[in-house]
């Protein structure tokens, strides 16, 4: 299967500071990726749709201020969680699909811990 | 979005036992995948069923689809410890974004020697 990958793996920072999240396909060019969240022992929760070279996606009740993302190449997506706070402690996931293909390539996730 | 729920919760089971897992959602979709988590990772995607097809096999993965009742099963065979992790449903709807999921409140499976 494809390969993405997402650094970094965790970071720990203190409250209200932005964390910056890449996420990066390694051996395919994605047009589209998925940023998803994921607290304990939940499922995952869609966040937003980056698309290369045009604005991101937010899903409902996503502020799209406080979690910036940013698709400038077809193999890198960034998701910068600005002036985090202890509640934005989460797993982030993010995915990328190959073109016309249906299965979505899932990176290792970053965990976030906001102290 | 809507997500679909997953039953059972929780699955304990031992090795060499077979594990079934069940996945309902409310939308009408273009296919169904699952996926499988294990803790702390992400995720790996197993198959995918498209709407127009009932029954899928991979291994020793089986899949089943029911869209009249908006519902679809993973029943894994002769499990193995390895098999220990969290199995997500997702769906992809007709409309909207292509290749966006709604992924499913997931099972998560122990498999014990």
């Amino acid at each position: 299967g494809a390969v993405v990958s997402q650094h970094p793996s965790w970071v720990i920072c203190k409250s209200g500071t932005s964390v910056k999240i890449e996420c990066r396909s390694l051996d395919f060019q994605a047009t589209t990726m998925f940023w998803y969240r994921q607290f304990p022992k939940q499922s995952l929760m869609l966040m937003a749709t980056s698309n290369e070279g045009s604005k991101a996606t937010y899903e409902q009740g996503v502020e799209k201020d406080k979690f910036l993302i940013n698709h400038a190449s077809l193999t890198l997506s960034t998701l910068t969680v600005t002036s985090a706070h202890p509640e934005d402690s989460s797993f982030y996931i993010c995915s990328a699909g190959r073109p016309n293909g249906l299965a979505q390539y899932f990176g290792p996730g970053t965990r976030l811990l906001v102290l | 979005s809507q997500q679909g729920e997953e039953d059972p919760q929780a699955l304990s089971i031992q090795e060499g036992e077979n594990a079934t897992m069940n996945c309902s959602y409310k939308t009408s979709i273009n296919n169904l995948q699952w996926y499988r988590q294990n803790s702390g990772r992400g995720l790996v995607h197993l198959i995918l069923i498209r709407s127009n097809e009932r029954e899928k096999h991979s291994g020793r993965l089986r899949v089943t689809l029911d869209t009249s009742k908006k519902s679809s099963s993973l029943l894994i065979t002769a499990s193995r410890a390895a098999d220990t992790a969290s199995y997500f449903c997702a769906t992809v709807s007709n409309t909207g974004t292509a290749s966006k999921l709604t992924f499913g409140t997931g099972t998560r499976l122990q498999v014990t020697l």
